[in-house]
């Protein structure tokens, strides 16, 4: 069964620091990997794009990783906004990208 | 990035009432839309696949009668929950994909419906 599970459920974190967000999958066949933000009340935002080959890409302060062999994403948040906070969520493209298993998200509140 | 619309954000009806929700993809035509939904603190639950000109595919589990999908063009699909109950009260969001590239899904703003 496909599935996606993330690490931790919920965080809260002062304001400029930093933090790491896990995603780990059971996933196949495997095509792309993308973290998404959520917002409350809105609908998911793409932050980034993971393919099989990639390890590491950035996205301004977001910074995604991926080890195919285990399975595993993070996504890392360098000096964190206020409006970080939100609701970030793992989504894990099968099948050629026809199907996507979402994590369960990862509920991210940046204190001052 | 493609931008998909969702109208309206938020609506409040009465029990026994139908509602219906749009879904817009402004740039680009979809072939295929998809329609969730989320409970609070939940995930996305995929509830049905929207086919332009044809069916949509229902979810196991999804009542095709209650949650009415239309799909009448290559840039409009419509949600219409019929006969509301306070327990279809939750925040729907549609999505849509480009053309030939499965890689992003770009979702609408969501619509939060409370049946009172």
């Amino acid at each position: 069964k496909n599935q996606v599970e993330q690490s931790p459920q919920s965080l809260i974190i002062l304001e400029g620091k930093n933090c790491t967000l896990q995603c780990n999958y059971t996933v196949s066949p495997f095509s792309n990997l993308r973290w998404y933000k959520q917002d409350t009340g809105r609908g998911p935002v793409s932050l980034t794009i993971m393919t099989f080959s990639e390890n590491t890409k950035s996205n301004g302060r977001y910074t995604a990783t991926l080890d195919a062999d285990t399975k595993q994403s993070s996504l890392h948040i360098t000096a964190s906004q206020l409006s970080d906070s939100a609701s970030y969520i793992c989504v894990v493209f099968t099948g050629g990208g026809n199907k996507l298993t979402f994590g369960t998200g990862t509920q991210l509140k940046v204190e001052l | 990035g493609a931008v998909v619309s969702q109208h309206p954000s938020r609506v409040i009806c009465k029990s026994g009432t139908s509602v219906k929700i749009e879904c817009r993809s402004l740039d680009f035509q979809a072939t295929t839309m998809f329609w969730y939904r989320q409970f609070p603190k939940q995930s996305l639950m995929l509830m049905a696949t929207s086919n332009e000109g044809s069916k949509a595919t229902y979810e196991q589990g999804v009542e095709k009668d209650k949650f009415l999908i239309n799909h009448a063009s290559l840039t409009l699909s419509t949600l219409t929950v019929t006969s509301a109950h306070p327990e279809d009260s939750s925040f729907y969001i549609c999505s849509a994909r480009l053309p030939l590239k499965n890689t992003e899904a770009f979702f609408g703003q969501g619509t939060r419906l409370t049946v009172v």
